[in-house]
């Protein structure tokens, strides 16, 4: 059973479109940290939300947590070809558990 | 500083040989994690190291995985004899806190 859904499983858009990407929990976690991996690269930590209805910026970058501490967004404003990437988002409990991860893809 | 160093990168080996992964974590990281992506699912925890000693290895998938850490050092995951559902890519992760993990490139494992 797959404690974190995110959705889209893909995503391609045009250069300087805006994109969101979303994870929806089963559990509550203690952190939700959202990571993003290149090819042949393991993941790179972006964020990590905590507190309900936290929000979080970085850059063009933005991280939603909502209330219930269950689902969060990440979205990203005006995207860029570097922003290609997989985006995965994690729960923390002393370890983290996976979700399967959006593809984006920015054309250039 | 230095990032999480794993290797090899690559390794084929045949159903039924041996195999070790090596991780180096950040200096001075006391914890220091397996994961495992096998073809078309999630990341998968496989164990927790916290210095030397085994904090959690709930995710080992049989006794077939060996994992050590020697002297809160590196470690390696040897598995002893491979089967085919063993291929993946194995990822190791160090971190002090729980909140900043850093995980190494991976060692893309293919057994045939």
């Amino acid at each position: 059973t797959q404690l974190l859904e995110q959705s889209p499983q893909f995503l391609s858009i045009q250069e300087g479109e805006n994109l969101t990407v979303y994870c929806n929990s089963s559990s509550v976690f203690s952190s939700l940290q959202w990571y993003r991996q290149e090819p042949g690269e393991g993941p790179v930590l972006l964020v990590t939300v905590v507190t309900g209805g936290e929000v979080k910026k970085l850059k063009r970058l933005t991280f939603q947590f909502g209330d219930a501490r269950k689902d969060s967004s990440l979205h990203i404003t005006a995207a860029q070809p570097g922003d290609t990437g997989l985006y995965l988002c994690a729960g923390e409990d002393y370890k983290l558990s996976f979700g399967a991860g959006t593809t984006v893809t920015v054309r250039a | 500083e230095a990032g999480v160093t794993q290797f090899p990168s690559h390794s084929v080996i045949e159903k039924g040989q041996t195999v070790t992964l090596r991780c180096d974590p950040i200096s001075g990281h006391d914890n220091l994690y397996w994961y495992r992506r096998v073809m078309g699912k999630e990341i998968k925890f496989l164990l927790h190291f916290v210095k030397e000693s085994k904090q959690d290895e709930s995710g080992m998938p049989n006794n077939r995985f060996l994992a050590e850490r020697t002297g809160g050092t590196y470690s390696t995951l040897k598995v002893q004899p491979a089967e085919l559902e063993d291929s993946g890519v194995y990822f190791c992760a160090s971190s002090q806190t729980y909140y900043g993990y850093t995980f190494g490139s991976g060692t893309r494992l293919t057994v045939v």
